[in-house]
């Protein structure tokens, strides 16, 4: 069974900071695909960003990119120039036949 | 627009009543998905749909019900053996394989009063 991790409830960052969210995942699978999802306080469901497991580089949208360390099985979120916006429960998740969630980073950015 | 609606918003259920959490998609997408949402336990797999006429339990599939009778539509019943059902329920679509990622609806909140 595969299984997602995010250790740090909450975070907090001052706008045009940098932050980083961590996520640590188990599966037995090669072939899968990480994800980060941003849920703000409307709680619709947003794709950041998203990671081939077979692909070494690591995944850049914008601000937001990835540290992906395979061997470890670790997937980090970093955010960088951080803005108001930015508020929201972000969520990391794992799919190798279905997509499974860790339980969230609650990041709130500070003026 | 292509989209997933979620509908009702909101709903409140008697205890020992059934109902039926509404889930549509225009995306033509073949899977599926029904998560529960409750604080601190991010989302967790309820049931999922990977084509017509066919779907499997998630983690957490104890009190509910599903059916798949057209690609469009993944109703969600929320049955009186639900123990506590008040939680936020999404509902999500995607294209088979899992390199895809997920869309979401909007989401019920379902309150047992």
């Amino acid at each position: 069974a595969q299984t997602v991790t995010q250790s740090q409830p909450e975070m907090s960052v001052q706008e045009a900071e940098t932050v980083t969210l961590s996520c640590t995942y188990d599966t037995s699978e090669n072939n899968y695909y990480l994800f980060w999802y941003k849920q703000p306080p409307s709680r619709q469901m947003i794709l950041v960003i998203r990671q081939e497991a077979y692909k070494q580089q690591n995944a850049t949208e914008n601000r937001f990119s990835v540290n992906f360390q395979k061997a470890a099985k670790s997937f980090s979120l970093k955010i960088s120039d951080s803005q108001l916006g930015d508020t929201a429960m972000y969520f990391c998740a794992a799919n190798t036949d279905k997509l499974i969630f860790g339980t969230g980073t609650r990041l709130q950015v500070f003026p | 627009d292509g989209g997933i609606t979620q509908s009702p918003k909101y709903l409140f259920r008697k205890e020992g009543q059934n109902v039926t959490l509404s889930c549509e998609q225009n995306l033509n997408h073949d899977a599926m998905y029904w998560y529960r949402q409750d604080p601190g336990q991010g989302l967790r797999l309820i049931y999922y749909s990977q084509i017509v006429n066919d779907f499997q339990k998630g983690d957490i599939a104890e009190g509910y019900s599903v059916s798949r009778e057209k690609k469009e539509s993944f109703p969600l019943t929320v049955t009186s053996a639900q123990k506590n059902p008040t939680a936020f329920y999404l509902c999500a679509s995607s294209r088979q394989g899992n390199s895809h990622g997920y869309t979401f609806g909007s989401g019920t909140r379902l309150t047992v009063v």
